[in-house]
């Protein structure tokens, strides 16, 4: 998985309680984008980087929020989960030139009862 | 407002078989577009990608063709595989920005 991890790679947590997932990446890639994939829906954006501190809006940012304090983590938190962000999440790095050519992480499958 | 129209949503091809996935886009200002293919339980993978200047672009059993003036692109599978059994998403990219992903397609080849 081009030197992407994230954790957990599993958690359930309940409604209402805050959540925080995390991507690290040892390629030195400056781009880190964080989707969310659920059926019928295909891959979906919700944050993304484009260096250490600086981060924008996907197609489905409310209610998630991010950060960057370092080029190898980027940080995806819930502030208070609700059962609508019940979904797999992936991370992906890319280089700035190759925004086309990203490299996905293994995902955490996140439930929210 | 989806930007990438995928289809089918579902595909079963016989072994051996020509596997063909076609994606629509709107947006003339894309200018990258790439195919990715994930197996259950993984992160998707880049496959194969094309520019628009180019009309077709093969990499073993996979090709892409390109049709600029309908802006729609597809994949092709060549001597379909068991093994190529997966969910392929076509994307588009627009200079140093984000990638716009079609909803999917899984493809089931039967032995």
């Amino acid at each position: 998985d081009a030197g992407i991890t994230q954790s957990p790679r599993h958690k359930v947590t309940e409604t209402g309680t805050p959540v925080t997932l995390r991507c690290h990446q040892t390629e030195n890639h400056r781009y880190m984008y964080w989707y969310r994939q659920d059926p019928g829906h295909g891959l979906r954006l919700i944050h993304y980087s484009y260096g250490v501190k600086d981060t924008d809006k996907g197609e489905v940012s409310d209610g998630y929020s991010v950060s960057r304090s370092k080029t190898e983590d980027f940080l995806l938190t819930l502030e208070s989960a609700t059962s609508s962000q019940t979904s797999v999440y992936f991370c992906a790095i890319s280089d700035r030139v190759k925004v086309y050519e990203q490299y996905f992480g293994p995902g955490t499958r996140l439930t929210v009862t | 407002q989806q930007q990438v129209k995928q289809s089918p949503q579902s595909l079963i091809v016989q072994k051996g078989g020509i596997s063909i996935i076609n994606c629509a886009y709107e947006n003339t200002a894309f200018d990258y577009f790439p195919w990715y293919q994930q197996f259950p339980g993984k992160g998707p993978a880049l496959l194969i990608a094309i520019r628009p200047d180019v009309s077709e672009k093969k990499e073993g059993r996979f090709t892409i063709s390109f049709n600029k003036s309908a802006k729609q692109f597809s994949l092709h599978i060549m001597d379909s595989q068991p093994g190529d059994s997966a969910t392929y998403f076509c994307a588009a990219s627009k200079g140093y920005s984000t990638l716009t992903f079609g909803k999917g397609t899984m493809l089931l080849v039967s032995p």
